[in-house]
């Protein structure tokens, strides 16, 4: 299975840039496709998708939300973060089944 | 709007069995492949079953194969997980999630219901 890791947490103020990182055990990609997707979880709640393949913008998804990378690297970026984006952040694989998940990164305030 | 609800999670015993439900709204439920994904407490995501549009294909991680069954009934819009000699791993929150296949195979996950819990003890 293909392994995703994620930092634990990551400390970010308010109205700064936040980036997130994924890193792949394995290319998540299939020529110029980056089969990577991007989760928001806020607590109590269920997970809602961000990003699909790499850099794509879910529907309703606000633009401070934008994700890069190619291979095996991969981020997520949301700037400037606003007090609603404390969340956990979940990266996932498409390239192969079974589909994994990283653990999650936890975004809090500094 | 789409609309996954989820329910049938509780209590259960080790070894003994349990029967998720969900009902789907707000699209062509039959158009569409769907998956269950669980959560266990203050843990991350694993996928747990896949079923195709017509039901004929299913697809399971080896953690739950053998034990879970995916299934559907395209006429009620409903997506069900039978789920057999459940363990104290199974302890987890279940969600319904509609999955969007992808070039290398899997899928990912656009909509997601609220989850049921499922909690495996004596």
């Amino acid at each position: 299975d293909i392994v995703l890791t994620q930092s634990p947490v990551l400390a970010v103020s308010l109205g700064q840039r936040a980036t997130i990182s994924c890193r792949a055990s394995q290319s998540v990609s299939i020529s110029s496709i980056n089969l990577m997707h991007w989760y928001q979880q806020k607590p109590g709640q269920q997970p809602k998708l961000l990003i699909y393949r790499a850099s794509n913008l879910a529907s309703g998804i606000p633009a401070r939300f934008s994700g890069s990378g190619s291979g095996t690297d991969f981020t997520l970026t949301i700037d400037p973060v606003q007090a609603d984006d404390i969340a956990a952040y979940y990266c996932q694989q498409s390239r192969e089944s079974p589909p994994t998940f990283g653990a999650g990164t936890k975004l809090e305030l500094k | 709007e789409v609309q996954l609800v989820e329910s049938g999670g509780g209590l259960v015993q080790p070894g003994r069995s349990l029967k998720l439900s969900c009902a789907a709204s707000g699209f062509t439920f039959s158009n569409y492949y769907m998956a269950w994904v669980r959560q266990a407490p203050k843990k991350g995501l694993e996928w747990v079953a896949t079923i195709s549009t017509s039901g004929s294909r299913t697809y399971y991680p080896d953690s739950v194969k053998g034990r879970f069954t995916i299934s559907r009934d395209n006429a009620k819009s409903s997506l069900y997980l039978q789920m057999n000699s459940l363990k104290s791993e199974d302890t987890a929150t279940y969600y319904c999630a509609r999955p969007r296949k992808d070039y290398g195979g899997s899928h990912y996950f656009d909509y997601w219901g609220q989850g049921v819990m499922v909690t495996v003890s004596s």
